[in-house]
């Protein structure tokens, strides 16, 4: 069984802190994504990374997938209270057509 | 544009009543699914529909059952609820997938069910 784990589990910071959270894994993944979920909603695309050493900026947010393709990252820059919320990273099982999830960082930002 | 739709938002159930969660969506999706969350555990596949007519068991499907009615809708449904069943249960959908991207998933906004 494929899993993700992600570290830390639950990350509160002040406003303009840098960030960096974690999703490793000791099996390769085609390609790894980031959701972000809020209070009451469903979690929604960030981002896809599929090539190994990938790295993809959206905003003040980077992400990095490993060499192998067995780990991720996801860091913010100077983080907002806008950023609060539960960050997900998700891939896909190695020949199959499901996407499993790690547990989860929740983040707070505090103004 | 609704894109994925679930009602109800919220239920409360009695150990052994039965129900159905509702799920549709709009986007003209092949692929459809049904998660859990439960804190500390992530998301956890019960069942997904790679296409119209088709279903099949993801990690935790005991106790649950699934209809893929058409191409917009696929229910999830509990026979006789149980408290271990408490959770937050979203449908999502998404495209085929595509070779070498991870597919997109679009979720709904949840149902937080409570068995007591």
């Amino acid at each position: 069984t494929q899993l993700l784990e992600q570290s830390p589990q639950f990350l509160s910071i002040q406003e303009g802190e840098n960030l960096t959270v974690y999703c490793n894994s000791s099996s390769v993944f085609s390609s790894l994504q980031w959701y972000r979920q809020e209070p009451g909603e469903g979690p929604v695309l960030l981002v896809t990374v599929v090539t190994g050493g990938e790295v993809k900026k959206l905003k003040r947010l980077t992400f990095q997938f490993g060499d192998a393709r067995k780990d991720s990252s996801l860091h913010i820059t100077a983080a907002q209270p806008g950023d609060t919320g539960l960050y997900l990273c998700a891939g896909k099982d190695a020949g199959g057509f499901k996407t499993i999830f790690g547990a989860g960082t929740r983040l707070f930002v505090k103004a | 544009n609704a894109g994925v739709t679930q009602t109800p938002k919220f239920q409360v159930l009695k150990t052994g009543q039965s129900m159905t969660l509702q799920c549709a969506q709009d986007m003209n999706h092949n692929s459809m699914y049904w998660y859990r969350q439960d804190p500390g555990m992530g998301l956890r596949l019960i069942y997904y529909s790679a296409s119209e007519g088709t279903t099949d068991k993801g990690e935790v499907p005991n106790g649950y059952n699934v209809s893929r009615l058409n191409k917009r809708e696929f229910s999830l449904r509990l026979e006789s609820a149980a408290p271990s069943q408490t959770s937050v249960y979203f449908c999502a959908s998404s495209w085929s997938r595509t070779q070498g991207e991870g597919e997109k998933l679009f979720f709904g906004s949840g149902t937080q069910l409570s068995v007591l």
